[in-house]
């Protein structure tokens, strides 16, 4: 199995722009899509990012996701940061066929 | 409304086998463009994926615990039922069922709320 590895932590003001990155570590970042996820303390995940860059309803479009192949990673965007954004982000992709899904280590991010 | 919910032992002693269950509602589990995982994250660790199963009966595990995993489900009663053999202090955690749905792949679209089942003796 590969690793998605990221950031232990991040952190920024209100208003501004953070960017979380997520490295595969083999086989390719653009060979299977990417989820993020959001977990605020105290509660389940919910999605805020899947197939590499789409947002589900209800996702405000402050959040963006990307692929880099050249560093064979993913990205998780957030403009315009807000308090409620402090949370931990999960990135998640998977092998062929679509299993087995391999989830990023998290990274802590703080709003202040 | 989708939900899900999870249930089981609150505590289980090490060499025990966890009995989970997820109940859901607002889908079906015949539904071909969906179906149910399960997803545990250790206290103040990360999220680890554990298995799927999907509406044709189609499981899919996870290489390191494929050993002690089972999943079923009971789509009459809207359940989907995770074991896990052998229980050990490592796999204190809070589990989570999550409904996956198909479009271009399969993805999470709702989660569960979550149980923590400690092991300890």
């Amino acid at each position: 199995n590969f690793m998605l590895t990221q950031p232990h932590s991040v952190s920024e003001s209100p208003g501004k722009t953070v960017t979380i990155s997520c490295t595969r570590s083999s086989g390719s970042i653009a060979s299977n899509y990417v989820q993020w996820y959001q977990q605020r303390p105290g509660s389940a995940p919910t999605t805020v990012i899947y197939e590499d860059n789409q947002r589900p309803s209800g996702v405000p479009d402050r959040f963006s996701g990307s692929i880099d192949s050249s560093s064979n990673s993913a990205s998780l965007t957030i403009s315009g940061l807000k308090t409620e954004d402090e949370a931990d982000y999960y990135c998640q992709s998977y092998d062929s066929s679509n299993h087995p899904w391999v989830f990023g280590g998290g990274t802590k991010l703080t709003v202040l | 409304q989708v939900t899900l919910k999870e249930s089981g032992p609150v505590l289980v002693k090490p060499t025990e086998t966890l009995t989970l269950t997820c109940t859901v509602s607002g889908f079906s589990l015949s539904n071909a463009r969906m179906g149910v995982s399960w997803i545990r994250q250790p206290p103040g660790k990360a999220l680890e994926w554990l298995a799927h199963i999907f509406s044709n009966d189609e499981k899919s595990y996870s290489t390191s615990l494929k050993s002690r995993l089972t999943i079923s489900k009971d789509t009459s009663k809207s359940q989907v039922v995770l074991t896990m053999t052998n229980m050990d202090p490592v796999d204190t955690a809070t589990y989570y069922c999550a409904r996956i749905t198909v479009a271009t792949i399969w993805r999470i679209d709702y989660w569960g709320q979550g149980t923590l089942v400690t092991v300890s003796s």
